[in-house]
């Protein structure tokens, strides 16, 4: 039972790049989410998904896209990438429980763009 | 990762002591609140949640205490243990889905 799995955990990219950041799930939750970890600043929602094709922006969608084609994976895109960009990513899923929503959390994938 | 939670608030105490963690959230309308627990270079995990009905609930060596008046929560962990080391972060839902998170607070345990 692997939970949610990120891959890769460690990505250096250049200025403009793009990448995707995966994320997958075996535990048939219909919430996923997106995060972005800063020093000092606690976990910033990026995106999040209700269920397979839905989903919505967070706090901080800006320079980042989502699609959910399935109900397991949930790919995050760096479309250009930029030195704000550096970051701990972390997915996340749930059951879905509207206003209950516990998160099992991927072990995170660090971004570092020069 | 080890670089997350430099500029983290902190809190120091003894092995065996009580700790207590406390938490400001911004939202009133906030109904369901999380307590998080991260070690380094892991994601967080799920520690104690309480609904905004109630203000107080137990778990095993853990207690989270809420007050809507002045929209604050507290982490109480019985008899602190050297594993007890990590960032606390508590978060809330209004209701819907999204989970917002509060900047973490640095546990150390000493020995």
């Amino acid at each position: 039972n692997a939970g949610v799995t990120q891959t890769p955990k460690f990505q250096v990219l250049k200025t403009g790049q793009s990448m995707t950041l995966q994320c997958a799930q075996d535990m048939n939750h219909e919430y996923m989410s997106w995060y972005r970890q800063d020093p000092g600043m606690g976990l910033r929602l990026i995106h999040y998904s209700v269920g397979a094709g839905i989903t919505d922006q967070g706090e901080v969608p800006n320079g980042y896209n989502v699609s959910r084609s399935t109900t397991e994976d949930f790919p995050l895109r760096l479309l250009s990438a930029a030195p704000s960009q550096t970051s701990v990513y972390f997915c996340a899923s749930s059951l879905g429980d509207r206003g209950a929503n516990v998160l099992t959390f991927g072990a995170g994938s660090r971004l570092t763009v020069l | 990762g080890e670089s997350v939670g430099l500029h983290l608030p902190t809190l120091s105490v003894q092995e065996g002591d009580n700790s207590i963690i406390n938490c400001a959230y911004s939202n009133s309308a906030s109904d369901y609140f999380i307590w998080y627990k991260q070690e380094s270079g892991k994601g967080p995990q799920f520690i104690i949640d309480i609904r905004s009905n109630m203000d107080k609930r137990q778990g095993q060596r853990v207690t989270v205490l809420l007050n809507k008046t002045v929209k604050h929560l507290s982490l109480q962990i019985a008899a602190t243990q050297p594993g007890d080391s990590a960032v606390y972060f508590c978060a809330e839902n209004t209701g819907g889905f999204k989970t917002i998170f509060g900047a973490g607070t640095r546990l150390f345990v000493k020995a």
